[in-house]
């Protein structure tokens, strides 16, 4: 069974800070592993890694994979309040319809 | 821009009810899906569809069925509802191109 387990659970840290975000996971065939942002509505995307040690980049957030240790990292430099969401990993295997296997997500909550 | 859309964003049912969830897309993907998220259990998958009138058990389906009679219309049905099944109940969909699922805005299950 597909598994995908994120680290920590919640985060509390103030304006400015950097955080690091941790996902592992055990799948059978993995096809990508994927980063989303969910507030209080859908997941929204932010990115999706296929290849090991290459870092994905978006404005203050950075992902890269290690498909060795089996794990993903998600960064945040310079928090902001707006960035208070639930961080929720999810893998991909080789399956008829790219079916997902989602983490229990992490909530980040930034204090002004 | 992709749009997903979910009949209702919140819904209240009592035991034993039979309780209709639709989700449409206006962008013509083939796969959809059905998930449930609880707190401090992540997204799981109820069910996936990946072409009309196709579908497959996800990771938690008891209780739960499907139907995919048209390719931008996928909709959850519980037979007879319980309490066990009050939950945020999120639809996606994908393009198999794609890199993500798209997600609808939820709705939210209370079965009293």
């Amino acid at each position: 069974e597909d598994k995908v387990v994120q680290s920590p659970l919640s985060l509390v840290v103030h304006e400015g800070d950097t955080v690091t975000l941790n996902c592992s996971y055990e799948v059978t065939n993995f096809r990508s592993l994927l980063w989303y942002k969910q507030e209080k509505k859908a997941p929204t995307f932010l990115f999706m890694l296929t290849s090991s040690g290459i870092e994905k980049k978006s404005g203050r957030l950075s992902s890269i994979l290690d498909k060795k240790e089996l794990f993903s990292i998600l960064n945040i430099t310079a928090t902001q309040t707006g960035d208070s969401a639930v961080y929720l990993c999810a893998v991909e295997a080789s399956g008829s319809a790219r079916q997902l296997t989602f983490g229990s997500g992490t909530q980040l909550t930034v204090l002004p | 821009d992709v749009k997903v859309t979910q009949s209702s964003r919140y819904l209240v049912k009592r035991t034993g009810e039979k309780v209709f969830l639709e989700c449409v897309q206006d962008m013509d993907h083939e796969n959809m899906f059905w998930y449930r998220q609880d707190p401090g259990l992540g997204l799981r998958l109820i069910y996936f569809s990946y072409d009309v009138k196709m579908k497959e058990k996800g990771d938690i389906p008891e209780g739960y069925s499907v139907s995919r009679e048209k390719k931008e219309r996928f909709s959850l049905i519980l037979e007879s509802a319980s309490t066990n099944q009050t939950s945020m109940y999120l639809c996606a969909s994908r393009a198999p191109s794609t890199d993500t699922q798209y997600f609808g805005p939820g709705t939210r299950l209370t079965v009293l």
